[in-house]
């Protein structure tokens, strides 16, 4: 049972559309990340959110974080084909302390055509 | 600074051979990170150490599996006896909790494959 749900799991698209990947839990978390992923290479931190309802940009990607802390998502517009590539979300469990531990969902594979 | 250093960067082996993974994290950092990332199941953490002592080790698969970190700059992961459904990309990750939102900074990872 994954503790973050992603979804969807996989996305082909033409550039110039608009996407939003979502990443849901039953559980609280006190902040959560986005990362990206390259092929052959470890994933990169692209966003830390930790306010319920927090809304980040980072040019034409926006990241929001749930009112409850339970949910987030990302938000594409105008994709190119240079955001190809795995998005991670990544939590820190509400409670958990400083563990430094992170969940992470499964993923989502995202392809930009030209 | 040089990054998450990982070696090797592939291995192949025979099933039953003990196999040795090594990283180096990045200087400073306090925590290291075992990953395993698969099609099937993802990324999976594996164990993780906090100033060189493993923290949390349940998700180790099964006793073949062994993790150690000797200093703050080197740690190991090995598999005795890898097995074919231990083929897998094995990442290092290392981060420094300031503030409490750490950031996991992430080697190129090790692909291995057990024929």
């Amino acid at each position: 049972t994954q503790l973050l749900e992603q979804s969807p799991q996989f996305l082909s698209i033409q550039e110039g559309e608009n996407l939003t990947v979502y990443c849901n839990s039953s559980s609280v978390f006190s902040s959560l990340q986005w990362y990206r992923q390259e092929p052959g290479e470890g994933p990169v931190l692209l966003v830390t959110v930790v306010t319920g309802g927090e809304v980040k940009k980072l040019k034409r990607l926006t990241f929001q974080f749930g009112d409850a802390r339970k949910d987030s998502s990302l938000h594409i517009t105008a994709a190119q084909p240079g955001d190809t590539g795995l998005y991670l979300c990544a939590g820190r469990l509400f409670g958990s302390g400083n563990t430094g531990k992170l969940i992470f969902g499964q993923g989502t594979t995202l392809q930009v055509k030209p | 600074d040089a990054g998450v250093i990982q070696s090797p960067r592939h291995e192949v082996t025979e099933m039953g051979q003990e196999v040795t993974l090594r990283c180096k994290p990045i200087s400073g950092h306090d925590y290291l990170f075992w990953y395993r990332q698969t099609m099937m199941r993802g990324l999976e953490l594996l164990i993780y150490f906090n100033n060189n002592v493993p923290i949390d080790d349940s998700g180790m698969p099964e006793d073949r599996f062994s993790a150690k970190m000797p200093n703050a700059s080197f740690s190991t992961l090995k598999i005795q006896p890898s097995e074919p459904r231990d083929s897998a990309v094995y990442f290092c990750a290392s981060s420094h909790l300031a503030g409490g939102y750490n950031e996991q900074f992430f080697g190129p990872g090790t692909r291995l494959t057990v024929l």
